[in-house]
């Protein structure tokens, strides 16, 4: 079955550097995969998607994620975190297996320092 | 266009009574979803409808009733409720025929069960 694994509960970042998020998945075809923020309080808003082509790819709120298949990850990253970009961050897989679905990681809490 | 909408946003129930959760999508979306979220273990798949007239269960559904009233509502019944019910429920819906697995969610209900 298919799994997401986000290692890092929580992680602090200043203000002005740059972000990477970690997400490694577990399929056996190429896989489905997005990243969710979730804002204090909100639902969920989709960040960014990978299907196929470009393993680079570009998302809302300058953020980008890059799928490596030989390491099967798929990281979040951004090069200047702003303040407002502190929330929890999922990382998701399509399930292929009966009606399609998504499994989801645990999250990972973004802090930003001042 | 307002969406995926939820009600109420908070709750607090006693231990064996019952209520339900009310969720509506205007994105005439085919699928609709339940989830819940507990710290440390993301969003866990309660129920979901792939279609109006179809439901099934999903990761979680032990406790936990729905309804897919129509194209538009889902709603997540909780018999007799016990503290370990006590999460934030977020409904989502998705569109399989536009974009495989990407779905939108609604912001959430916050229960307590005590």
């Amino acid at each position: 079955a298919q799994s997401v694994t986000q290692p890092d509960i929580h992680i602090t970042v200043s203000e002005g550097a740059s972000l990477e998020l970690r997400c490694n998945y577990s399929y056996g075809a190429t896989p489905y995969l997005f990243w969710y923020v979730q804002s204090p309080g909100q639902g969920l808003q989709l960040l960014l998607k990978y299907f196929s082509g470009d393993t680079l790819v570009q998302g809302i709120k300058g953020f980008e994620a890059e799928f490596k298949r030989s390491q099967s990850s798929f990281n979040l990253r951004k090069p200047s975190v702003h303040w407002s970009d502190a929330a929890e961050y999922f990382c998701a897989v399509g399930d292929s297996t009966g009606f399609q679905k998504l499994v989801f990681g645990t999250g990972t809490r973004l802090l930003v320092s001042p | 266009n307002a969406g995926v909408t939820q009600t109420p946003k908070f709750q607090v129930l006693k231990t064996g009574q019952s209520m339900t959760l009310q969720c509506a999508q205007d994105m005439n979306h085919n699928s609709m979803y339940w989830y819940r979220q507990d710290p440390g273990m993301g969003l866990r798949l309660i129920y979901y409808s792939a279609s109006e007239g179809t439901t099934d269960k999903g990761e979680v559904p032990n406790g936990y009733n729905v309804s897919r009233l129509n194209k538009r509502e889902f709603s997540l019944r909780l018999e007799s409720a016990a503290p370990s019910q006590t999460s934030v429920y977020f409904c989502a819906s998705s569109e399989q025929a536009i974009s495989l697995y990407e779905q939108y969610f609604g912001p959430g209900t916050r229960l307590t069960v005590t």
